[in-house]
Parts: structure tokens; sequence; C-alpha cells
């Protein structure tokens, strides 16, 4: 079973400011590295899927980085809002085998206004 | 709108009942799958299905099983609910074509609590 870790477990952020969390995941057999949110009661939606190395990917104030050499992404929220509040999940699809992806255990972020 | 509907959002079971998870999709997708979370241990998949009739296990296979008899469906079944199987259960499905760049389409959740 493949190793994805995500840090840190849980973060508060007071509205307004920005703030990054950090997926671990293998370097060897990279293929692809999602990331999802997750609000309470809601379906955990995509935000990126990034494939190359050094890619960044933007969407309004969210914003990730993907290093697989070193294996890690960074996400980024920038501004705060209290929607932000979620969870959010990176998953790491690996190029050995099937076409599962493998699940980090989440950042829980939660906005204080 | 695209919409991946599970049937039950909670269920409240008894040890030793058969239990049925139904997840419909109607996006056309190949692929669909199975995960439960489980606080501290992620998203963790039980069952993915490439077509229909086709499935493979998961990580977690054990006291579960799988149905896709027609494309748009994946149903998971507890053929007898243990307590260790309370959990939060997630659908997803996803456009074959794209493998593991394609994103994933999920349900809300099904909170299976077994009693």
């Amino acid at each position: 079973i493949l190793n994805v870790e995500q840090s840190p477990q849980s973060l508060h952020v007071q509205e307004g400011d920005s703030t990054n969390f950090t997926c671990s995941f293998p370097s060897s057999n990279f293929y692809a590295l999602h990331w999802y949110r997750w609000e309470t009661a809601k379906s955990p939606e995509a935000l990126f899927v990034m494939t190359l190395n050094g890619d960044e990917k933007k969407k309004g104030r969210i914003s990730a980085t993907l290093n697989t050499k070193e294996g890690y992404s960074y996400l980024y929220i920038k501004g705060s809002q209290p929607e932000d509040s979620a969870t959010y999940l990176c998953a790491f699809g690996s190029g050995f085998g099937n076409e599962k992806l493998t699940f980090g255990t989440g950042t829980r972020l939660t906005i204080i206004p | 709108d695209v919409k991946v509907t599970q049937s039950s959002r909670y269920l409240v079971k008894r040890t030793g009942e058969k239990v049925f998870l139904e997840c419909v999709q109607d996006m056309d997708h190949e692929n669909m799958f199975w995960y439960r979370q489980d606080p501290g241990l992620g998203l963790r998949l039980i069952y993915f299905s490439y077509d229909v009739k086709m499935k493979e296990k998961g990580d977690i296979p054990e006291g579960y099983s799988v149905s896709r008899e027609k494309k748009e469906r994946f149903s998971l079944i507890l053929e007898s609910a243990s307590t260790n199987q309370t959990s939060m259960y997630l659908c997803a499905s996803r456009n074959r074509d794209r493998g593991r760049t394609g994103e994933l389409f999920f349900g809300e959740g099904s909170r299976l609590t077994v009693l």
C-alpha cells in the first residue's frame, strides 16, 4: 500500500489570511496527483489534477504546485474566506499497476470569521 | 449538472443484517468506485469496476461484495454487517478514457451505523 501523507491534519486560519498545506507521496512511478475539496454534508469535488513536474495550477484564490522528483505538492489559499472551510484531500496515482488512486488523510481547514 | 447519487444518506442496521448501498451516475462513466472514510485513515478503496460486470478488489475488500449489472449502477453489499463496518461510504465515477488523470465525481456519501 502506497504512503500518501498530508500535513497538517487540521488548521485554523483567520479570515483574510493566506495559508498552505502539503501532500507528500512516493517520488517513484509518479503518474498523477489530484486535489479535492470536501465540504461538510457535500460531495468531494475536484480542484486540480496535476501530471507534470513543476506544474502550477490556479482556480480563483486557490493554487497548487507539484514536485514529482521530491514527492510533494503544496496547496495555497490566498485571502481565506469562510466558504474555504473544508477538508482538502490529495490523491496519488501511480504509474505502476492498476489505475486506482491512493488518498491522503486530508487537511481539515477552518476559517475563523 | 452531472451527478452521482447514493441511495441512502443515513442507515442504521443490526449486526448480521445484509446491507445494500446503491450508487447511480448519469455521466455514462465506465469506471466506478466504492470507498470508505474513517477518521484518521482517509479514503480507502473497497472495490472498483472498470465496466459492466467487471470488478476488482481494492485495498480493503474483506466483508464486502459488489454488483455492476448496468453501466450507471454500482452496488456495494455487506453480506453480514459487523460493527467494524460502521463508516461513511462514498461512491465515485470516472471517465475511463482519462485513466488516472481523470477526476473522480463523488456522491454525497452514505453514513452506515451497525449496532
